[in-house]
């Protein structure tokens, strides 16, 4: 079974530039997640999808940070315009989600390295 | 807010040795912990979930164990290896609210064992 799909796996840009990344989850899971992390940190949730259904993105920066996850299976996290301070690890990870009161496993994909110069 | 703390940041073991590693978070209303593995430029691999029913979850070498009253798990290796070495992360699953379903991460322990 194929895992959590990424793309691009790095990505250098110039600062104001648009950038976005690509995530193919898990086949039949409803909850899809974007995360980014910083070095020597843990991942930090920008945005949390049950299906097509945003339903956290308070962490998500709205002025700059967009997402979509169109039909409820793909998803892409846009960044435009570009900042210095948003060169990160971006991390998309998916889960099949709430099934009888439990919380099941997150699988992450290999993430993308931003970098902003 | 729930906060989850990892200590400590470092830790480097003689390979064979059994170690500890250590997770706390503020609020006990959670529905599950995981342990993950990150190598260098990887992503997150998952190790072991604990539903907040249980107490503790095996998987060869590994044992975490979940203590909600007290907010802490820890996570055992036995007869540690050199490909042991990674960083590890816990992550807890927010249960009420606004949180619902959130998973808050801890910045992890780096191991690292010597052959």
């Amino acid at each position: 079974e194929a895992g959590v799909v990424q793309s691009p796996r790095y990505k250098i840009i110039e600062k104001k530039q648009p950038v976005a990344f690509w995530c193919n989850p898990i086949s039949g899971h409803n909850t899809l997640y974007w995360y980014l992390q910083n070095l020597g940190q843990g991942p930090e949730l920008l945005i949390r999808y049950e299906n097509e259904e945003a339903v956290d993105d308070s962490q998500l920066p709205k002025d700059r940070f967009s997402a979509e996850r169109l039909k409820g299976v793909d998803s892409t996290l846009k960044i435009q315009p570009a900042e210095l301070g948003d060169s990160a690890v971006y991390l998309c990870a998916s889960s099949p989600g709430l099934a009888g009161g439990f919380y099941n496993e997150q699988f992450f994909g290999p993430g993308t390295r931003l970098t902003v110069l | 807010k729930q906060e989850v703390t990892q200590i400590p940041a470092a830790l480097s073991v003689p390979e064979g040795e059994n170690l500890v590693l250590n997770c706390s978070f503020t609020d006990s209303a959670i529905y599950n912990l995981q342990w993950f593995r990150q190598d260098p430029g990887k992503g997150l691999t998952s190790l072991l979930l604990i539903q907040s029913s249980q107490r503790e979850q095996t998987s060869g070498r590994l044992n975490a164990s979940l203590d909600k009253s007290s907010g802490r798990s820890t996570l055992y290796i036995a007869a540690s290896q050199p490909g042991d070495s990674a960083t590890y992360l816990c992550a807890v699953a927010s249960k009420y609210n606004t949180n619902a379903g959130k998973s808050t991460f801890g910045d992890g322990t780096t191991l690292t064992v010597k052959p």
